[in-house]
């Protein structure tokens, strides 16, 4: 099984800010790696997939990079309805989750 | 415009065996570019997938009753999932068998193309005597 660890488990920052999620693999993934943010209540949705690209109708200050097993999202300039939860998904080896990184309000 | 929704009892007895349908509008289950999952989220956890299945159209399904090729199940919980899919419905179906409340969680049906997008709203399912 293909772990996947994030972090940090909770970021804390203010509108405007930047800010940088990461998602380590425990083996290597090629760019099969997806980002998913996540608000109270909701279904996740998805924003990256294949490491950079970004899904339809998702904002150009999310961006995403890495490859192999160590892999990067990026919010360039919070916006206050940024703040949830994120998690990472890899398709290389079944489908598994990273644990999530709950961004939230400083 | 794709659409999934999550649809089953939300309170099952332990030992019993978990049944949830998802209802697809806005692409076929026959469509061979899909895949069709499901995924699950205990309360104030993180997500777990539980397994997925391909329609690939095969001749030898007429259709008449649920079909349950192609499937792919987590590891950890596959002596317990079915996962099959009814074309004449436009739907894709759970079943977990033997459950615990460790199985308490939201379960989401999701289709893949790639990746899980789009997503149902999620149904939340208690076990519980």
């Amino acid at each position: 099984e293909t772990v996947l660890t994030q972090s940090p488990d909770t970021l804390s920052l203010s509108p405007g800010e930047r800010a940088t999620l990461s998602c380590r693999a425990s083996q290597s993934l090629g760019t099969h790696l997806a980002w998913y943010q996540q608000k109270p209540g909701q279904a996740p949705r998805l924003l990256i997939y294949d490491a950079y690209n970004r899904a339809t109708g998702i904002p150009a200050r999310f961006s995403g990079s890495g490859s192999g097993t160590d892999f990067t999202l990026t919010i360039s300039s919070l916006e206050p309805e940024d703040f949830a939860v994120y998690y990472c998904q890899q398709r290389s080896n079944w489908n598994t989750f990273g644990q999530g990184t709950r961004l939230e309000i400083k | 415009q794709l659409q999934l929704q999550e649809s089953g009892p939300g309170l099952v007895k332990p030992s019993e065996t978990l049944s949830l349908t998802c209802t697809v509008s806005g692409a076929s289950t026959s469509n061979s570019s899909y895949y069709w999952g499901w995924i699950r989220q205990p309360p104030g956890k993180g997500l777990e997938w539980i397994g997925s299945i391909h329609y690939s159209g095969s001749t030898s399904y007429s259709g008449s009753t649920p079909y349950s090729g192609d499937t792919y199940y987590n590891p950890s919980l596959r002596s317990r999932v079915t996962i099959s899919v009814d074309t004449s419905r436009n739907q894709f179906s759970l079943k977990l068998s033997s459950v615990t409340a460790a199985d308490t969680a939201v379960y989401y049906c999701a289709s893949r193309i790639r990746w899980f997008d789009p997503w149902g709203q999620g149904t939340l399912v208690t076990v519980s005597s």
